[in-house]
């Protein structure tokens, strides 16, 4: 069974402090995600990786950024966690090419910053 | 710019046709149409896409205009469980662009 799994699925933080969220895929994608949901907004992206140590932004970078050191892995940082960092964050991934693959989602990692 | 415009909310009968419809006006020849799911605190799930002609699979099917600025996407027997919200996304290369959803809501 096909899995995008991330490490955390609540977590609550203080302001300023530093967050890490993991992303783990075992599809051999090459091209990994993260959106973050807000009620009314839908999903929007942070950042994509469609390879090993490549990295793009997405819609809302501001106060992210983001690491893929191994394929398999992807990871999003928030330096300096904000209250308006408060959401839920999801990870997932694809085969590359237009129309070839779907995209799969991990579960979601609730942040709360208090 | 949003690329796909979605109705925030609709109803349907248990038992009857959901049709969940879906603008996306400035979509490219090459642009596909996705269609995911959401139930409460899950990740979204995959339901169907298409570029030009209509697809059916075993979830739903998904028809998209001539001209592919709007798509619907139908349920065509509704249950409780597909209460959910929709997502209809236009994929730009590698790129998976989302509306903000319509939220379904199956009433018995």
């Amino acid at each position: 069974d096909v899995k995008v799994t991330q490490s955390s699925r609540y977590l609550v933080k203080r302001t300023g402090e530093k967050v890490f969220l993991e992303c783990v895929q075992d599809m051999d994608h090459e091209n990994m995600f993260w959106y973050r949901q807000d009620p009314g907004l839908g999903l929007r992206l942070i950042y994509f990786s469609y390879d090993v140590k490549m990295k793009e932004k997405g819609d809302i970078p501001e106060g992210y950024s983001v690491s893929r050191e191994k394929k398999e892995r992807f990871s999003l940082i928030l330096e300096s966690a904000s209250t308006n960092q408060t959401s839920m964050y999801l990870c997932a991934s694809s085969a590359p090419g237009q129309g070839t693959g779907e995209l799969f989602f991990g579960e979601g990692s609730r942040l709360t910053v208090l | 710019d949003a690329k796909t415009t979605q109705p925030p909310s609709m109803d349907c009968a248990e038992g009857r046709a959901a049709n969940l419809p879906c603008n996306h006006s400035t979509i490219s020849g090459n642009e596909y149409v996705y269609w995911y799911r959401q139930i409460h605190s899950q990740g979204p799930q995959y339901i169907i896409h298409g570029l030009k002609n209509n697809e059916t699979n075993e979830m739903a099917s998904l028809i998209i205009t001539e001209d592919r600025k709007s798509s619907t996407l139908i349920l065509p027997h509704a249950t409780l469980r597909d209460t959910a919200v929709y997502y209809c996304i236009v994929r730009v290369g590698n790129q998976f662009y989302f509306g903000t959803g319509t939220s379904l809501t199956v009433i018995p």
